[in-house]
């Protein structure tokens, strides 16, 4: 299993940014997919996963209205389109294959990319 | 402020077992598992403990979960140098995925 995220950067305060991962090594059609972030200094925060087919996502309420998860699974790509980004949002975001329908764990996690919301 | 209340740290020294606390209400780890994740500063978090005390492939016993009510554990006996990380516990609410604020065990 491989997760490989990418997009993150330097953003101004209210803009946007798009995040991928490319995922390998597993039937990625089978899973839900999340991302997690985790800010400067802070722990690891929960933002959103979305279902095998990409009929069910949910969101933190930190990000709700602001955030949008989606996939592809012909490319075997997870999205997080970010909008109105605050100084807030500056963190490492990971994908990572889960939540586990049962167990609701997340089994496998990428490097993470770092987003950067400054002025 | 996290849903799920884990100390900010703990410590022990080689060969000791140390214990991590995490406490939730009926909502979460009351009525849902509870899973654990080792993570090192700049690398992927890492799955310790799921299903409140399955051991993925890979991981030594000497790291175990455990539930009861609404906390959960997560022990670690034997302690090495190398099991200096931040730890997080996580588990389900309302359709969400909600997670610990994380302790950073110091092997001393």
């Amino acid at each position: 299993v491989h997760l490989v995220e990418s997009g993150g950067g330097l953003v101004k305060p209210g803009g946007s940014l798009r995040l991928s991962c490319a995922a390998s090594g597993f039937t990625f059609s089978d899973y839900y997919m999340s991302w997690i972030r985790q800010a400067p200094g802070k722990g690891l925060e929960w933002v959103s996963y979305i279902s095998t087919s990409g009929e069910i996502t949910k969101f933190a309420d930190s990000v709700k209205g602001r955030f949008t998860i989606s996939r592809d699974n012909a490319k075997h790509s997870l999205f997080l389109q970010m909008n109105s980004l605050t100084a807030e949002d500056t963190a490492v975001y990971y994908c990572a294959r889960g939540p586990d329908k049962v167990t609701t764990h997340f089994d496998w996690w990428g490097q993470g990319t770092l987003v950067t919301v400054s002025s | 402020q996290s849903v799920l209340t884990q100390p900010p740290s703990a410590s022990g020294t080689p060969g000791q077992r140390v214990t991590i606390s995490c406490s939730g209400s009926s909502s979460n780890i009351g009525v849902n598992p509870v899973n654990w994740y080792q993570h090192l500063p700049g690398t992927a978090p890492k799955l310790l403990s799921y299903g409140n005390n399955q051991r993925p492939s890979g991981v030594p016993d000497r790291f175990s979960g455990s539930k009861s009510g609404t906390s959960a554990s997560l022990a670690i006996s034997g302690l090495q140098s190398e099991d200096e990380a931040d730890y997080y516990c996580a588990s389900w609410d309302d359709d969400r995925v909600v997670i610990g604020g994380g302790t950073k065990l110091t092997v001393l």
